[in-house]
């Protein structure tokens, strides 16, 4: 697509429940990012995702998160038994990969997550 | 490890007032650094970057300058819009592997 897309734009949620979110990178481009934007405070990197290669997961701060990608088009961002210091905006981000233009990263618009 | 660190916003100017952005770093070795803006309702994107010492990235009338010396990439505009009004990341990479370090964001607001 033109973009990178994200769904579900807002969620609300409660405690303990289960999340997915997804993102549709630009075609094309064969990293593809997570990061988490807490109120107030910058980018949190999560999860990196570049081609077959095994995922870069040091940021994901518990086992509750996982990310998966399916080759090189969408990917879904699960938090299990949701907790409220999860509430964040979760921004995807996709850039063609390898060599300099790998740092020009080309971010969707979020999807908001509240936890009641 | 590595990091970055912004002035604190909200930074309120009046239109045609000159801006400048503060921000520093902390890295190993030799990252490249970045500017991205997120105007109201959209996503990040890149407004400028530079790739080694020295180096000036420019667009859209804004300037920064990879200051290994000081460690700095401050963010300059000679003369504000009210369109400029939205949140600015600094931030860094250490690879080309697109992952970034971003600082806190300052918030831009120019009254007309």
């Amino acid at each position: 697509g033109a973009g990178v897309s994200q769904s579900p734009s807002n969620k609300v949620t409660e405690k303990g429940k289960d999340v997915e979110l997804r993102c549709d990178p630009i075609s094309g481009h064969t990293a593809l990012y997570w990061y988490r934007q807490r109120l107030g405070q910058g980018l949190e990197f999560l999860i990196y995702f570049q081609g077959n290669s095994a995922p870069d997961k040091s940021g994901l701060p518990s086992d509750r998160f996982s990310a998966e990608r399916t080759g090189e088009s969408v990917s879904t961002l699960t938090i299990q038994r949701t907790q409220q210091e999860d509430s964040a905006v979760y921004l995807c981000a996709s850039s063609p990969g390898g060599g300099t233009g790998a740092n020009v990263l080309t971010f969707g618009a979020g999807s908001r997550l509240t936890v009641l | 490890g590595n990091s970055v660190t912004q002035m604190e916003g909200p930074v309120t100017l009046s239109e045609e007032a000159f801006l400048t952005i503060n921000c520093t770093y902390t890295a190993t070795g030799y990252p490249s650094l970045f500017w991205y803006v997120q105007y109201p309702g959209e996503g990040l994107q890149l407004l400028l970057k530079a790739t080694k010492a020295d180096d000036k990235g420019s667009n859209k009338g804004f300037e920064a300058t990879y200051r290994k010396e000081t460690t700095s990439f401050h963010l300059e505009k000679g003369s504000v819009q009210v369109s400029d009004s939205a949140v600015y990341f600094c931030a860094l990479s250490s690879s080309n592997t697109g992952k970034l370090i971003f600082g806190q964001g300052t918030t831009l607001q120019v009254k007309p």
